[in-house]
């Protein structure tokens, strides 16, 4: 099992839908989580963090954490086609030793017009 | 104020030849990371540096090597490069404190032919 899995895509939604991008992860004991936004040939940019269960709203974006099933998720609003990246999720995983976060394989999302 | 800076952004490298790819951050972070980013992978660790003077192996170290420099910086060296090691290279840092996000630099993308 990978320790952070995320589902590969493309994930299409058309413009104005709620575009919704999952992750789990394999260290219960993990605290911190991360969604970057990555656009093509571009490097990641930090969209959200979510340390505590429950929802974590910004602007169009909503975080949710589920520690006891392992399980955090982006909820994208009203998409637009300027959102149509891949979206990577990343864990501070506790149980590798390293102080470093870990990363999923990244879902494509496209907004279509 | 910059943020993460690598150089090179592109390389190409024939087998066997080798290069050190440079990264500096100017915002007085402790912490500092190598990343390589392959099709499909997402971004797997190869070494990082938790604060000056150490560094720690990541997921993929083989063919790799490293130096903090200071606190500013933190180079990877490909001694022998291979063509597996054609990838894109990301740099990062985050400061000890607070949060874990990291912040990227733009990325350096090399291939070996």
């Amino acid at each position: 099992q990978k320790e952070v899995e995320q589902n590969s895509g493309p994930l299409s939604v058309p413009e104005g839908a709620i575009a919704s991008l999952n992750c789990t992860y394999s260290d219960r004991g993990s605290q911190s989580f991360f969604w970057y936004r990555q656009y093509s040939g571009k490097s990641p940019e930090l969209i959200m963090f979510i340390y505590s269960n429950g929802d974590k709203e910004d602007g169009r974006f909503t975080a949710q954490l589920n520690k006891a099933s392992q399980y955090v998720s982006l909820l994208i609003r009203d998409s637009q086609p300027s959102d149509s990246a891949t979206y990577l999720c990343a864990v501070y995983l506790m149980d590798t030793g390293r102080r470093a976060l870990t990363f999923g394989s990244g879902t494509r999302l496209q907004v279509q017009p | 104020n910059a943020g993460v800076t690598q150089t090179p952004k592109f390389q190409v490298l024939k087998t066997g030849q080798s290069m050190t790819l440079q990264c500096a951050q100017d915002m007085n972070h402790n912490s500092m990371y190598w990343y390589r980013q392959d099709p499909g992978m997402g971004l797997r660790l190869i070494y990082y540096s938790a604060s000056e003077g150490t560094t720690d192996k990541g997921e993929v170290p083989n063919g790799y090597n490293v130096s903090r420099l200071n606190k500013r910086e933190f180079s990877l060296r490909l001694e022998s490069a291979a063509p597996s090691q054609t990838s894109v290279y990301f740099c990062a840092s985050r400061d000890r404190g607070g949060s874990y996000e990291q912040y990227f630099g733009p990325g350096t993308r090399l291939t070996v032919t």
